[in-house]
């Protein structure tokens, strides 16, 4: 069973571009989740997607955009690019049941460098 | 308030040496707890968890966690560690009301183990 699949693995960009980082989860799991890690944030929860609806943000401003589509499948949009973005962004699959079991599966991220 | 506190940002010990991470969550979060294990360029993976039942829990490479409800705490200890043990260990616990959805992870802010050969 292939596991969560996330590209790019790594990019670099300049303050002001804008980036598309993709997702696609574990064959089964409707749900995914987004995360920003950063060395002196740590883990931040971005937003979450359960059947191609945001059921949860995240604090982030509106810069950060997300989707998902019929397949499970999700994407995230940065716009106008700043410094503090630089992280790794982790992407998260879960299959939702009736218990809060808090295991997510997740990808090896996107390391994003904004120079 | 709502929070997971890890009190080592980083653990150094030897190998073969016994660890213990250390983890208390406040008594506002659900108390389902979870650890978690990232490899340096990895994702993370789930180490183990405690719903419900029996306090000493074991997860996966040996790790095992003791939940500690009049300390509000939830140690993670592996009693001989590798240096394939290298990795960054964060605890986490839903946030009241996020039982039911997964996405409601209240984390900690991680700790770094090192492994000296």
């Amino acid at each position: 069973k292939a596991g969560v699949t996330q590209t790019p693995r790594y990019l670099i960009k300049t303050r002001g571009q804008q980036v598309t980082l993709s997702c696609s989860p574990i064959s089964g799991h409707r749900s995914v989740s987004w995360y920003q890690q950063t060395p002196g944030q740590g883990l931040q929860f971005l937003f979450e997607y359960f059947s191609e609806t945001q059921r949860n943000k995240g604090n982030f401003p509106g810069r950060f955009s997300g989707r998902q589509f019929s397949n499970s499948r999700s994407e995230m949009n940065v716009s106008t690019l700043e410094l503090g973005d630089s992280a790794l962004y982790l992407c998260a699959s879960s299959f939702p049941g009736g218990t809060n079991t808090g295991e997510l599966f997740f990808g090896e991220g996107s390391r994003l460098t904004v120079l | 308030a709502q929070s997971v506190t890890q009190l080592d940002s980083q653990v150094p010990v030897f190998e073969e040496a016994p660890v213990e991470l250390r983890c208390n969550y406040s008594s506002s979060v659900s108390v389902y707890l979870f650890w978690y294990v990232q490899y340096p360029n990895q994702g993370l993976q789930l180490l183990l968890k405690y719903l419900s039942g029996s306090t000493l829990v074991k997860g996966i490479n040996g790790f095992e966690a003791e939940f500690n409800k009049s300390q509000t705490s939830f140690h993670l200890r592996k009693p001989s560690v590798h240096i394939s043990d290298t990795a960054e260990y964060f605890c986490a616990a839903p946030r009241p009301g996020g039982e039911k959805s997964n996405y409601q992870l209240i984390w900690g802010a991680g700790t770094k183990l090192i492994i000296k050969p």
